[in-house]
């Protein structure tokens, strides 16, 4: 069975500081990944995907993740807070049999503070 | 990327009642549409998967009877609360699979806040 499991459930920063919102995953097979965020009462929104290209993956917003098979993460990063990044994060793996049905995180709330 | 929208984006109605929510592929034919569920501060549970001109595939622990789907065209599919109670307030997300590309991508609406009094 495939699973993403989000280290922390809150992370806060300070305005202009680096982000990082770690993802660990769980696959039998190479996964397909994605980073997806949500700003209050709102839909999705998709960052960044990983499907077994490159392993550093530029997003929207400043934002990347990279994959890393030795350590079955998908971290997502972004060197630079902004006050606009505060929402909730998803990490994401896409199934890859049948109707390829996502399997989300328990998601993150990213914080920033002036 | 392509769109996907929801119809009512905030709905209130009475116990007992029905409501239908609509979910629709602007852009792209979407043979395969998927129902979630967000209550506040959680994250994403999928209700059930729609497919176009077959019945919907519930995931575990979903009652069927009392979430209908209906997915009658390849850009709609609707979403019907049955005899709603207080306890099925919630954010319902839909999303539908755009397979016209090398991989398939999920486009997700913006969602619809039920709130049952």
């Amino acid at each position: 069975a495939q699973s993403v499991t989000q280290l922390d459930s809150h992370v806060s920063v300070s305005e202009g500081t680096p982000v990082l919102l770690r993802c660990n995953y769980s696959s039998s097979y190479s996964p397909s990944l994605f980073w997806y965020v949500q700003h209050p009462n709102k839909g999705l929104q998709l960052l960044l995907k990983y499907t077994s290209a490159a392993t550093l993956v530029k997003g929207i917003n400043g934002f990347e993740a990279e994959f890393k098979k030795s350590e079955t993460s998908f971290h997502l990063t972004k060197p630079s807070a902004h006050m606009s990044d505060a929402a909730e994060y998803f990490c994401v793996v896409r199934m890859n049999t049948g109707f390829q049905k996502l399997v989300f995180g328990t998601g993150t709330r990213l914080l920033v503070s002036p | 990327g392509a769109v996907v929208s929801q119809h009512p984006s905030r709905v209130i109605c009475k116990s007992g009642t029905s409501v239908k929510i609509e979910c629709r592929s602007l852009d792209f034919q979407a043979t395969t549409m998927f129902w979630y569920r967000q209550f506040p501060k959680q994250s994403l549970m999928l209700m059930a998967t729609s497919n176009e001109g077959s019945k919907a595939t519930y995931e575990q622990g979903v009652e069927k009877d009392k979430f209908l789907i209906n997915h009658a065209s390849l850009t709609l599919s609707t979403l019907t609360v049955t005899s709603a109670h207080p306890e099925d307030s919630s954010f319902y997300i839909c999303s539908a699979r755009d397979d016209r590309g090398r991989f398939s991508e999920q486009y997700f609406g913006p969602g619809t806040r039920l709130t049952v009094t």
